[in-house]
């Protein structure tokens, strides 16, 4: 059984640096073909990709935040972290860790619950 | 702005049909990208629907189908039920964004 979760400061002041961990279970990030990525979700707004990684190390992020946004590996082998910097207000949102599955098509197969995040001095 | 568009509301009386458009374009959906449908009830992670444009997840009623026809996609619910209000978000991937895409997410209302 696959499980995500997100953990990390629920406000931030702007311009400060975001560090947010998914503490994952039921799969390994060395299965080839897995992905973990990061998606969030500004209050009552769109779903927004972040970024992946990917079992081989491959990274690819979203190309409006590529300056932004880095995701690694935690220092525990059942971890992502996102890391954000130069938060602003409008980076206000619900900030959700995701597993990507390939079979016969690749696609988001499990969320974890999100974590919200404010940017508010 | 979303690549690709959805109608932001949508609505149904129980038992009818009702279908969600997502326009996108020749870089997305028109290239051949596949679609996925996310179902988001209130205060809730998204679930996948639909993926690789037709297909459903285990555990995911018959009632629920996907479907393309050149830079669109449609989600089509039929024999429509108060469980089913809530937000949908189609999803594919963009070549010239190098980057997965969404919609912007269509309420369901079941009248």
């Amino acid at each position: 059984q696959i499980t995500l979760k997100e953990s990390g400061p629920t406000l931030v002041k702007p311009t400060q640096t975001l560090t947010l961990t998914c503490t994952f279970s039921g799969f390994s990030l060395t299965t080839s073909g897995v992905g973990m990525g990061w998606i969030r979700q500004p209050p009552g707004k769109a779903l927004e990709w972040l970024g992946f990684i990917y079992w081989n190390d491959e990274k690819r992020y979203s190309p409006s935040l590529r300056s932004r946004v880095t995701i690694t590996k935690g220092t525990s082998k059942n971890q992502v972290v996102l890391i954000m910097t130069n938060l602003d207000p409008v980076d206000t949102a619900t900030y959700y860790c995701a597993h990507r599955t390939c079979t016969s098509s690749c696609f988001i197969d499990y969320w974890g619950q999100g974590t919200l995040v404010t940017v508010s001095s | 702005q979303s690549v690709l568009t959805q109608p932001p509301s949508v609505s149904g009386a129980p038992g009818q049909r009702v279908t969600i458009s997502c326009t996108g374009s020749s870089s997305n959906i028109g290239a051949g990208y596949e679609v996925q449908w996310y179902q988001q009830l209130p205060g809730t992670a998204p679930k996948v629907l639909i993926y690789g444009n037709n297909n459903r997840p285990s555990g995911v009623p018959d009632r629920f189908s996907g479907s393309n026809s050149g830079t669109s996609a449609s989600l089509a619910i039929t024999g429509l039920q108060a469980e089913d209000e809530a937000e949908y978000f189609c999803q594919s991937y963009d070549s010239s964004l190098s980057g997965l895409v969404f919609g912007g997410g269509t309420k369901l209302a079941v009248l």
